[in-house]
């Protein structure tokens, strides 16, 4: 039984490009959340999906970032015109309900 | 408002006790975390505690909740090598069906021979 897996695990971009970045759930998982961790911060909540829905987005910035989960296959966290203080390792997690929550080993992203 | 806080390092030798501790400001969590974050990877849920709980040992470690001074604790027994690593406090309170968590900036453990 595969984890969480995220794709890319490490992702470089100059300034004004777009990053995308996947999160597969466990098998069975149907929520999905995104986090994110500043360089020699703690993990920041982003934003909380289900399936085609957006529950919870109260942490992500109003500007430039989306994501989805889509019927079919991963959740993706968009990026636009990404500058250098989006710089950060974004950890997807998922869960069953609304019981123990399961990281991802996270996407890093640099941007130039 | 949510607001967890760590103290930021941590050194002690091989085979003594580590207390990493963390406090809390949100009254109505339900449910405090430690999780393990080793160098380059994800986060590793090593334990939790429900918040009408005061203690809850798990092999070499033991969580420690004073609900009125909103204060968790973690102690590693016989610390080894390979428990360095930064390790997370968080809370959440589950509203509906969410469970989104409140982390500390964390507390990095180096363990010296």
């Amino acid at each position: 039984n595969a984890g969480v897996m995220q794709n890319p695990r490490h992702l470089v971009r100059r300034r004004g490009q777009e990053a995308r970045l996947r999160c597969s759930p466990m098998k069975g998982h149907s929520h999905v959340y995104w986090y994110r961790q500043l360089p020699e911060e703690g993990l920041k909540f982003m934003v909380y999906l289900q399936k085609e829905n957006i529950i919870d987005e109260s942490g992500m910035p109003k500007e430039r970032f989306s994501a989805e989960f889509p019927k079919e296959g991963p959740s993706i966290l968009r990026i636009q015109q990404v500058v250098r203080g989006d710089s950060a390792a974004y950890f997807c997690a998922s869960s069953q309900n609304t019981g123990e929550l399961f990281f991802g080993e996270g996407s890093r992203l640099t941007v130039l | 408002g949510e607001d967890v806080e760590q103290s930021l390092f941590l050194s002690v030798r091989e085979g003594d006790s580590s207390v990493i501790n963390c406090t809390y400001t949100d009254s109505s969590s339900t449910y405090l975390y430690w999780y393990k974050q080793e160098p380059g990877a994800g986060l590793q849920l090593l334990t939790y505690i429900f918040s009408n709980m005061d203690m809850k040992q798990d092999q070499r470690l033991t969580v420690l909740l004073n609900k009125k001074d909103k204060h968790l604790s973690l102690r590693i027994a016989d610390t080894q090598t390979g428990d360095s690593a930064i390790y997370f406090c968080a809370e959440s309170v589950h509203e509906g069906t969410a469970s989104k968590l409140t982390f500390g900036t964390g507390t990095r453990l180096q363990v010296t021979l």
